[in-house]
């Protein structure tokens, strides 16, 4: 139980382009979803928390315009990188909490790897 | 400003010995702490947490010790096996932090047959 998965794996677009990338929860109501960022052999860093039906909440230094989020449902969030460049190439990664789960146990997703030519 | 630091970028153990990671925190709010195992291109994984009403969390070859006084966690694996190769965030919350984790550095183990 508690699968988080995330679409597409990879995605590669050309700089000025705008990619979606989507993270589900399969078999669990999600509370809360985060989306995170990993560059090479650094920590995952937050960049925004999101719940159901409200707006997200952007970490300091996230630039919300840039980093489009939407969480519609219990089980959906997406995130829209906008007018994408090259040094927003990355992993990133989704997670979320279980609605009666244990406190503060996230669930990750597999991440998605996007690289800006 | 790194309030989760895991000093040791890389460890290697021989199979079968213990594995020891540590972790250190600043924030003296955080009241919750887990371990997480991340193999690459994929999302970490949920390894054992403990919180801070405790000192001690043992899973299986896993265990979790919090020294609250020393602001240190440290995760100790034995048995190593192979399948533990991989790398170790540690991350920590509070109860005022809204379930937000922040992870340390992490911390590549292999182990060697």
């Amino acid at each position: 139980g508690a699968v988080v998965s995330q679409h597409p794996s990879r995605v590669i677009c050309k700089s000025g382009t705008s990619v979606k990338i989507e993270c589900r929860s399969l078999d669990f109501q999600a509370t809360t979803m985060f989306w995170y960022r990993q560059f090479p052999k650094q920590s995952l860093m937050l960049m925004a928390t999101s719940n159901e039906g409200s707006k997200a909440t952007y970490e300091q230094g996230v630039e919300k315009d840039k980093f489009l989020i939407n969480h519609a449902s219990l089980t959906l969030s997406t995130l829209t990188v906008t007018s994408a460049h090259p040094e927003d190439s990355s992993f990133y990664i989704c997670s979320a909490t279980q609605r009666g789960g244990v406190y503060n146990e996230q669930f990750f997703g597999p991440g998605t790897r996007l690289t800006v030519l | 400003d790194q309030q989760v630091k895991q000093n040791s970028p890389s460890l290697s153990v021989q199979e079968g010995r213990i594995s020891i990671l540590n972790c250190d925190y600043t924030n003296s709010m955080f009241d919750y702490f887990l371990w997480y195992k991340k193999y690459p291109a994929e999302g970490p994984t949920f390894l054992i947490s403990i919180s801070s009403i405790k000192d001690k969390n043992e899973d299986g070859r896993f265990t979790v010790f919090l020294n609250k006084s020393a602001k240190h966690l440290s995760l100790h694996i034995v048995p190593s096996q192979p399948g533990d190769s991989a790398v170790y965030f540690c991350a920590a919350s509070a109860v005022q932090g809204a379930q937000k984790l922040v992870f340390g550095q992490g911390t590549r183990l292999t182990i060697n047959p």
